[in-house]
């Protein structure tokens, strides 16, 4: 069964900070792999994607996630945060047909 | 339309009713998912649909929930006789293709209150 885990909760950071969300898979095969965020009172929106090639992918807002095959990890990273990130992320894995989410991480920027 | 439209945006009602929420996809998207998130549970995966049908439907909490999916487009979820462990806000998603999950588009979500 294909599963997510994202082991922090909540993270804060000041602004301007770098940033790293942390994100582990389970897939028994090559997986296709998704950042969505989550803005307060929106839906949730594509970050970036990996479906093969590159493992670092570049996504909207200045983000970047790395495939790691050998730590079935995908890290969601941006160099300087801003205070609009504030925000809850969520790491993805899809198979042939479903896709699972993880439990997301919330996100707060302090000044 | 230009997104995925779900209706109602907020639900209350109280505990033993039924209830039903619908999804409008993106236009042309043959693959529908529904979610349903609770507090500090994120994304629980309920069902999905590729077209009409449902290959999968291991996430649907119990036998008070249904889906069905018409001509390919709208969803409607149903819960019969609501608990308060139902309240929660409904995902409803559309994409493109199945392969790979594709890129998943949300709707805005329902917000279901029972009281």
């Amino acid at each position: 069964a294909q599963s997510v885990t994202q082991p922090d909760i909540h993270i804060t950071v000041s602004e301007g900070a770098s940033l790293e969300l942390r994100c582990n898979y389970s897939y028994g095969a090559t997986p296709y792999l998704f950042w969505y965020v989550q803005s307060p009172g929106q839906g949730l929106q594509l970050l970036l994607k990996y479906f093969s090639g590159d493992t670092l992918v570049q996504g909207i807002k200045g983000f970047e996630a790395e495939f790691k095959r050998s730590q079935s990890s995908f890290n969601l990273r941006k160099p300087s945060v801003h205070w609009s990130d504030a925000a809850e992320y969520f790491c993805a894995v899809g198979g042939y047909q479903k896709v699972t989410f993880g439990i997301g991480t919330k996100l707060q920027v302090i000044p | 339309g230009a997104g995925v439209s779900q209706s109602p945006s907020n639900k209350v009602t109280e505990k033993g009713k039924d209830v039903e929420l619908r999804c409008d996809p993106i236009s042309g998207h043959t693959a529908l998912y529904w979610y349903r998130q609770s507090l500090g549970q994120g994304l629980e995966f309920l069902i999905y649909f590729q077209g009409n049908s449902a290959p999968d439907k291991s996430g649907l909490p119990s036998d008070r929930f249904s889906a069905e999916r018409t001509g390919g487009s709208v969803s409607t979820l149903t819960i019969q006789r609501t608990q308060q462990e139902d309240s929660a806000v409904y995902l409803c998603a559309s994409s493109l293709t199945m392969i790979g999950g594709g890129e998943l588009f949300f709707g805005e979500g329902s917000r279901l209150t029972v009281l």
